[in-house]
């Protein structure tokens, strides 16, 4: 089972910021939060990850809580193209074969709507 | 250019038959992985090779084999096909291998974009 819980579906109006949360209570300290986007009918894509700190990239900000066990994504300015399927997964630096770390489970559906 | 490609996208095949998935990468990445999405949109992982070694073997029925000529190939072979084996196959590449601690937080998964294999 995925160890991360995500809102089944969301609405975003374009032009506003979308905030993903997403819960990993059982985050372990050597484990990174990771988000990757599924647009209708193309593969995952990478978004963003973080450890402890907050993080920016030109796609998103991460926004992690201090105790590490939830934590958001934010889609400053949504627009038409960044409806997908959101997903957060962690993934420890020490993976050693533990495959449940790269399961992902149903993430969160954004809809951007007009 | 395309970073992760996979062939065909699309296969319709009847049931006991033999299909391969072939899938190239062209980012000099040392990792590649088939992963399976089933139609409750569960994405997992299969199997992946780092530089042509098979490191992660998840539980999937041996019919499923995969195999790496190179380590810009890895392609899926699947024998005996099943109704069960509907659902889409996405390869993948990482630079590094899963468990480098410490060159893994720049160790994104690029996918490709899928292969929609359909069991009849």
């Amino acid at each position: 089972d995925a160890k991360t819980t995500q809102p089944p579906s969301m609405d975003c109006a374009e032009g506003r910021a979308a905030n993903l949360p997403c819960n990993h209570s059982t985050i372990s300290g050597n484990e990174y939060v990771y988000w990757y986007r599924q647009i209708h009918s193309q593969g995952p894509q990478y978004i963003i990850h973080g450890l402890k700190n907050n993080e920016t990239n030109e796609m998103a900000s991460l926004i992690i809580t201090e105790d590490r066990k939830s934590s958001t994504l934010i889609l400053p300015h949504a627009t038409l193209r960044d409806t997908a399927v959101y997903y957060c997964i962690v993934i420890g630096a020490d993976y050693g074969g533990s495959q449940g770390n790269l399961i992902f489970g149903k993430g969160t559906k954004l809809s951007v709507k007009p | 250019d395309t970073a992760v490609s996979q062939t065909p996208k699309y296969l319709v095949t009847q049931m006991g038959n033999d299909k391969s998935i072939k899938c190239e990468q062209n980012l000099g990445h040392d990792t590649m992985y088939w992963y399976k999405q089933d139609s409750k949109k569960f994405l997992k992982i299969m199997f992946s090779y780092n530089n042509k070694e098979l490191i992660i073997n998840e539980t999937v029925p041996n019919r499923f084999s995969p195999k790496s000529p190179d380590k810009a190939h890895l392609n899926l072979h699947i024998n005996s096909l099943e109704l069960g084996d509907s659902a889409v196959y996405f390869c993948a590449s990482s630079r590094d291998r899963p468990g480098q601690s410490v060159r893994w937080s720049g160790n994104t998964i690029y996918f490709g974009e899928g292969s929609w294999l359909t069991v009849v």
